[in-house]
């Protein structure tokens, strides 16, 4: 499996667009990527999944450059309610593979 | 639609003693995870499920933590006997494989081993 690296923790004020970069040099061809989103007290969230190139769904966007060794998660207008613990995760199309969660990245939105 | 429901939501055990948790995936779901959290990492794959049968037990303590998934569908992960660094949230979580990589996650059982 991949492994991913990702910032421990990243700051943001309400209102801003918040971008979190993700790096997974050895991709593999099958490999989707993913994100999860984790609130204190709770188990993770699917957030957003993609291949290559744009994926955008009502919550979040995500970048994902032609040579797939990076990606990035953007967030926009983040609210206090975004402040959570956000995951990058790489799997294969499989559908029921592994995944492997590192430490993640804490977002702290402040007012 | 439902989501997972996991119980109990809190343990307090001291170690040496026994402890186990169940959980009820999303209704279809042919696959089922068990996760450990510990404080300030992420979740961490004890075994996977597919149907009743294991795919993933590669990082089970099998000397001391056992599951099964009783005709496919509910799943208990059982700790026998307990030790202080198992003290962490334990999450199940199921897919149905309709999307990569898209697991929903339970609200997990947060265990104190004393």
């Amino acid at each position: 499996l991949a492994k991913t690296t990702q910032p421990i923790s990243m700051d943001s004020y309400e209102g801003q667009e918040v971008n979190i970069t993700c790096s997974h040099n050895n991709i593999a061809t099958n490999d989707y990527i993913t994100w999860y989103q984790q609130f204190p007290s709770q188990g993770p969230r699917f957030i957003i999944q993609g291949y290559k190139t744009k994926v955008t769904n009502e919550v979040a966007s995500l970048f994902i450059p032609a040579d797939r060794k990076s990606s990035t998660l953007s967030l926009p207008r983040v609210s206090l309610s975004d402040t959570a613990v956000y995951y990058c995760l790489v799997g294969d199309s499989l559908g029921y593979s592994t995944l492997t969660f590192g430490k993640g990245t804490m977002l702290l939105v402040s007012p | 639609e439902a989501g997972v429901a996991q119980s109990p939501r809190y343990k307090i055990i001291e170690k040496r003693q026994s402890v186990a948790f169940w959980c009820n995936p999303i209704s279809g779901h042919a696959t089922l995870y068990w996760y450990q959290q510990i404080l300030g990492q992420g979740p961490k794959l004890l075994i996977q499920f597919q149907n009743n049968g294991v795919v993933d037990d590669s990082q089970l303590p099998k000397d001391r933590f056992s599951a099964e998934r009783l005709k496919g569908v509910d799943s208990t992960l059982k700790i026998q006997p307990a030790k202080l660094e198992d003290s962490a949230v334990y999450l199940c979580a199921s897919s149905s494989g309709q999307t990569y990589n898209e697991q929903f996650f339970g609200p997990g059982t947060r265990l104190t081993v004393l």
